[in-house]
């Protein structure tokens, strides 16, 4: 099975700075999906940003970009601009292209944004 | 249009019980997927359902089951609670398709196993 490891369980930042986020994973498939997923406190989970293994392009959404390396299998977040509503968990996932919605997620990084 | 509903969102129960937990996907989605999310072990992935069949399944004893209606609402069972069942669980939506690979997320139903 598909392993996703996110090795820094916290982080802060103070606003209006840059933060990067870590995550790696295992897999011995060539085609599949990379995602970002945002839980603040006692809130729903969303969608940050998302990343097709096909493209060498990083993904970016306004704030939000990656630094997608494929053969280090490395996919990390840059959060720019940092706001307090920032502050939330951050999950990294992985989903194959091949077997369905079967998502697998990091344990998560919190963020604080110090004001 | 509205999001991923789940009901109820918070619940006790006692050990040796069974619980059912419902999640409405958002209009036009067939995939439903579901979650355990636990302090210790993160997110687990339970079981997926796409168009009223069991898609993917995640590994979890056989107390854990599901199914989906015609309408792409979802259920989940949980027989014969332990402890251990005390969690967060997350049902998320999607369209389904191949190439349609966003999963919208509800909030959550709160187990709590006594």
């Amino acid at each position: 099975a598909q392993t996703v490891t996110q090795s820094q369980p916290e982080m802060s930042v103070q606003e209006a700075e840059t933060v990067t986020l870590s995550c790696t994973y295992d897999t011995s498939e060539s085609d599949y999906y990379l995602f970002w997923y945002k839980q603040p406190p006692s809130r729903q989970m969303i969608l940050v940003i998302r990343q097709e293994a096909y493209k060498q392009q990083n993904a970016t959404e306004n704030r939000f970009s990656v630094n997608f390396q494929k053969a280090a299998k490395s996919f990390s977040l840059k959060i720019s601009d940092s706001q307090l509503g920032d502050a939330a968990m951050y999950f990294c996932a992985y989903r194959s292209a091949y077997s369905g919605n079967q998502f697998y997620f990091g344990t998560g990084t919190s963020l604080t944004v110090i004001p | 249009k509205a999001g991923v509903t789940q009901t109820p969102r918070y619940l006790i129960k006692t050990r040796g019980q069974q619980v059912t937990l419902s999640c409405s996907p958002i209009s036009g989605h067939r995939s439903v997927s579901w979650y355990q999310q636990t302090p210790g072990q993160g997110l687990q992935f339970l079981f997926e359902y796409f168009s009223e069949t069991q898609r993917n399944k995640g590994n979890f004893p056989g107390r854990f089951s599901g199914r989906q209606f015609s309408n792409s609402r979802s259920e989940m069972n949980v027989s014969t609670l332990e402890l251990g069942d005390s969690a967060l669980y997350l049902c998320a939506s999607s369209l389904g398709g191949a190439r349609t690979y966003e999963q919208y997320f509800g909030p959550g139903t709160r187990l709590t196993v006594t």
